[in-house]
């Protein structure tokens, strides 16, 4: 496994602002990835962060809303902006470890939009 | 596309009891299957996966989980339930890449909350 870790861990923000959220992994591992788990729901991909290259979105997400850094094997960050109220959600990073073919994942940034 | 569909919201159990939480799949080719769980305030921790194989897979925390291809369903399993067990479970599918199958992120079920009554 690995052990991942999130910052912030939640934040109060109000509309219109821009968050970036931080996540750190204490091995190098390829893929990372970003989900959002709005209350009370199931978890959505947001996108595949991959070091090197751009980040691949998933339907119904765009770079410019939540714009992806991975500057490293160990390191990246998703940042929400411009954000509305129907951001709120926990937001949670997750990696792939080589050939092991579970997802493991950090303890999650709980984001409230005022 | 891939989908997963956990059909109950909730599941009451007894403790001692043997608990079943259900979760049936739809992918274009073979499936990679996971079981994940949240406690409350938590992140998700792994439990089981099933890649190939024997179906009855075993997990963390005496969870097992039976793979059924015929019933496309990968339902979650333990003869003797916790209290401890009581938390937010989610079923998650990926694409068999070596089947022609997609990118590496999971699709997850909506998550079944199990409470277990002492």
């Amino acid at each position: 496994s690995a052990v991942i870790s999130q910052k912030p861990s939640r934040d109060i923000c109000q509309r219109g602002t821009s968050l970036t959220i931080q996540c750190q992994v204490d091995s190098q591992v390829t893929m990372m990835f970003w989900y959002r788990q709005q209350p009370g729901q199931s978890l959505t991909l947001i996108a595949t962060a991959n070091q090197g290259s751009e980040a691949t979105y998933e339907s119904g997400f765009v770079i410019d809303k939540f714009p992806i850094s991975r500057p490293n094997l160990t390191f990246s960050t998703l940042t929400v902006s411009n954000m509305s109220p129907e951001d709120s959600s926990i937001y949670l990073c997750s990696v792939k470890l080589g050939q092991v073919y579970e997802q493991y994942f950090g303890p999650g940034t709980r984001l409230t939009v005022t | 596309a891939q989908s997963v569909a956990q059909p109950e919201d909730q599941v009451n159990v007894a403790e001692g009891n043997p608990l079943t939480v259900k979760c049936t799949y739809s992918v274009s080719g073979n499936p990679y299957l996971f079981w994940y769980v949240q406690y409350p305030n938590r992140g998700l921790q792994f439990l089981l996966k099933y890649i190939t194989g024997d179906n009855l897979v075993k997990g963390s925390y005496g969870f097992e989980a039976e793979f059924n291809k015929s019933q496309t369903s990968f339902h979650l399993k333990k003869p003797s339930a916790l209290v401890s067990d009581s938390a937010l479970y989610f079923c998650a599918v990926r694409d068999n890449p070596y089947s022609g199958g997609g990118a590496d992120g999971l699709t997850f079920g909506k998550g079944t909350h199990l409470i277990i009554q002492p």
